[in-house]
């Protein structure tokens, strides 16, 4: 198992410029989502999905798209990059949204520049 | 508007020592309470948790306290271990399948 993998690990931008954050997990899991860390922040819940085809808002989804087509892979789309969102932003996968807090497992994270 | 809050930036500890992280809440719908720990370059990794029914939590050499009056909860962990040293996160949500709430994280180092 390689459980959740992040690409990439580090990409600048400029500003304006769109990108899409890879994140998949080989568990079989239905939960996933994104969180986004910024310096001497906690993490914050930006998007998630409890299935193929469901995704939901977190507590900071504006600029940032997801879907999830299947099972194994859910995205984030940056569509048009801001210094805002320069950030870390770790992906995280759990078998199902009941209990997920104890269960998930955390990508090693993207980190992202946007000049 | 915080509703976490972790007000020690960072922590140092000798090793065999107790160390103490503390982590206050606004949120009075807040009921579920938990732990992370996070070393650098990786993601973070769950440590223990508390529901608001108890008032303590006891993992091996991780224990968590709960004082609900005073929306305040404690990691204790006994005896501290240099491999112990990593940024410690308290969250908390309303139920077990709530949004997480992080606090700033706190940095522990236990010193040899």
């Amino acid at each position: 198992n390689a459980g959740v993998t992040q690409t990439p690990k580090f990409q600048v931008l400029k500003t304006g410029q769109s990108m899409t954050l890879q994140c998949a997990q080989d568990m079989n899991h239905e939960y996933m989502s994104w969180y986004r860390q910024d310096p001497g922040m906690g993490l914050r819940l930006i998007h998630y999905s409890v299935g193929a085809g469901i995704t939901d808002q977190g507590e900071v989804p504006n600029g940032y798209n997801v879907s999830r087509s299947t099972t194994e892979d859910f995205p984030l789309r940056l569509l048009s990059a801001a210094p805002s969102q320069t950030s870390v932003y770790f992906c995280a996968s759990s078998y199902s949204r009941i209990m997920y807090q104890e269960t998930q497992y955390f990508g090693p994270g993207t980190r992202l520049l946007v000049l | 508007d915080q509703q976490v809050k972790q007000n020690s930036p960072s922590l140092s500890v000798q090793e065999g020592r107790i160390s103490i992280l503390n982590c206050d809440y606004t949120n009075s719908m807040f009921d579920y309470f938990l732990w992370y720990k996070k070393y650098p370059a990786e993601g973070p990794t769950f440590l223990i948790s508390i529901s608001s029914i108890k008032d303590k939590n006891e993992d091996g050499r991780f224990t968590v306290f709960l004082n609900k009056s005073a929306k305040h909860l404690s990691l204790h962990i006994v005896p501290s271990q240099p491999g112990d040293s990593a940024v410690y996160f308290c969250a908390a949500s309303g139920g077990s399948q709530g949004n997480l709430i992080f606090g700033k994280g706190t940095k522990l180092s236990v010193k040899p």
